[in-house]
């Protein structure tokens, strides 16, 4: 059964300093997605992607997120200069066209220490 | 704008007995609803969904749940719990349109009792 993967599963990483993390959604998926958890708290919406553009992003993704496919496989999230606060598991989800039901991945847990 | 409400933050059943999960939603339209579940350090797994038609929806694993437009509510059942149910539950609400992004609850955290 398809399956959306990410890497890292974990990363640690030193305050200020750029992290990306990776997804490669189900192959015929058109619509992608980034969602955080903070340890305790819930799923919350960063961003949606589709057709090579945002279609939408949180209050959470700010100037300091970004992201792109850079190819017709991987899908990036971006940090430019995490800050404590970014510390979360962060999953990525995909869709397929006519449908409503996101497949998310297993999730990169952050640590920015 | 749409949310959705998890009342119970943690809910402790004995093995084999039956479990409700509740969830409460506030949302304009007929609302696209999910039943996602989270194992320890895993990532999110989909349980069941409703979009249309039949209220009573059946999932994976032996679950089920019930959309109830005038209590705006979709609870989660099972008859009889594993101790491999173990897990934390969120109900999801998806805001249609052109991204429908989800919208989680707080999420329910499930023991189960030998």
């Amino acid at each position: 059964e398809p399956e959306v993967t990410q890497t890292p599963s974990h990363q640690v990483t030193q305050m200020g300093q750029e992290v990306i993390l990776r997804c490669v959604p189900i192959s015929n998926h058109l619509y992608f997605y980034w969602y955080r958890q903070i340890l305790g708290q819930k799923v919350e919406f960063l961003v949606s992607f589709y057709n090579n553009e945002i279609s939408e992003k949180s209050e959470i993704f700010d100037d300091q997120f970004s992201v792109e496919r850079p190819d017709g496989s991987n899908f990036t999230l971006k940090i430019r200069s995490t800050k404590l606060e970014d510390s979360a598991m962060y999953f990525c989800a995909s869709m397929g066209l006519a449908s409503e039901t996101q497949y998310f991945g297993p999730g990169t847990r952050l640590l920015v220490l | 704008a749409q949310s959705v409400t998890q009342p119970d933050i943690h809910i402790t059943v004995s093995e084999g007995a039956s479990l409700e999960l509740r969830c409460n939603y506030s949302y304009g339209a007929t609302p696209y609803l999910f039943w996602y579940v989270q194992s320890p350090g895993q990532g999110l797994q989909l349980l069941l969904k409703y979009f249309s038609g039949d209220t009573l929806v059946q999932g994976i694993k032996g679950f089920e749940a019930e959309f109830k437009r005038s209590q705006s509510s979709f609870n989660l059942r099972k008859p009889s719990v594993h101790w491999s149910d173990a897990a934390e539950y969120f109900c999801a609400v998806g805001s249609g349109g052109a991204t429908n992004k989800l919208i989680f609850g707080t999420g329910t955290l499930l023991a189960v009792q030998p």
